[in-house]
């Protein structure tokens, strides 16, 4: 079992659709990224938190460390939104991330 | 704006070759890593580096090796190249423990 586990692996949504992604975790962290990855390769970080929730623009991150869990979400979805979003977290003061595989999304009109 | 470079986004190589990929950070940061990312596994650690001249072994180092000769360059060295090691490298950077990281474009290499 993934130490990092994201749901769903595949997601396809329509313009305007509230999307959730999530992410679960099995080891104590000391932070959670969210990361966003379009087609062409180059990833670029949303979000970094340890608790409680941040907003930027139309994206909200949740974390609950006590149940291990994680969402972002995506308000008012639109096709520019379609990447890969990818889960990671740090453990300790320890450099390292583990990544979640990922979650594609495809967002049509 | 951090601004993290790979050298190539492209490669082919030969297998056999000897396949160097760069990598420069202009943020002064610390730490510098190397992943690999394929289908279905996700981004995996080579290696990564938390000082010049210093580096650790990340989860598969296994056919590559690493120099920081200066801070703000991480060089990934492929001995001698071959095909399972073809996938997508992506270069990261990062300061202080409290920070983000920030990643290249990619490079996606393909040994034939």
């Amino acid at each position: 079992k993934n130490e990092v586990e994201q749901s769903p692996q595949n997601l396809t949504a329509q313009e305007g659709e509230f999307i959730t992604i999530n992410c679960s975790y099995s080891v104590g962290i000391s932070a959670l990224h969210w990361l966003q990855q379009h087609p062409g390769g180059g990833i670029v970080s949303l979000f970094m938190l340890s608790s409680g929730k941040k907003k930027h623009g139309r994206l909200i991150a949740t974390i609950n460390i006590q149940e291990k869990h994680s969402s972002l979400h995506i308000t008012a979805s639109h096709p520019r939104d379609s990447a890969v979003y990818i889960c990671a977290v740090r453990t300790g003061t320890a450099s390292k991330l583990t990544f979640g595989t990922g979650t594609r999304l495809q967002v049509t009109l | 704006d951090v601004k993290v470079t790979q050298s190539s986004r492209y490669l082919v190589k030969r297998t056999g070759e000897k396949v160097f990929l760069e990598c420069v950070q202009d943020m002064d940061h610390e730490n510098m890593f190397w992943y690999r990312q394929d289908p279905g596994l996700g981004l995996r650690l080579i290696y990564f580096s938390y000082d010049v001249k210093m580096k650790e072994k990340g989860d598969i180092p296994e056919g590559y090796s690493v120099s920081r000769e200066k801070k703000e360059r991480f060089s990934l060295i492929l001995e001698s190249a071959s095909t399972n090691q073809t996938s997508m490298y992506l270069c990261a950077s990062r300061g202080g423990a409290g920070d983000g990281a920030f990643f290249g474009q990619g490079t996606r290499l393909t040994v034939v």
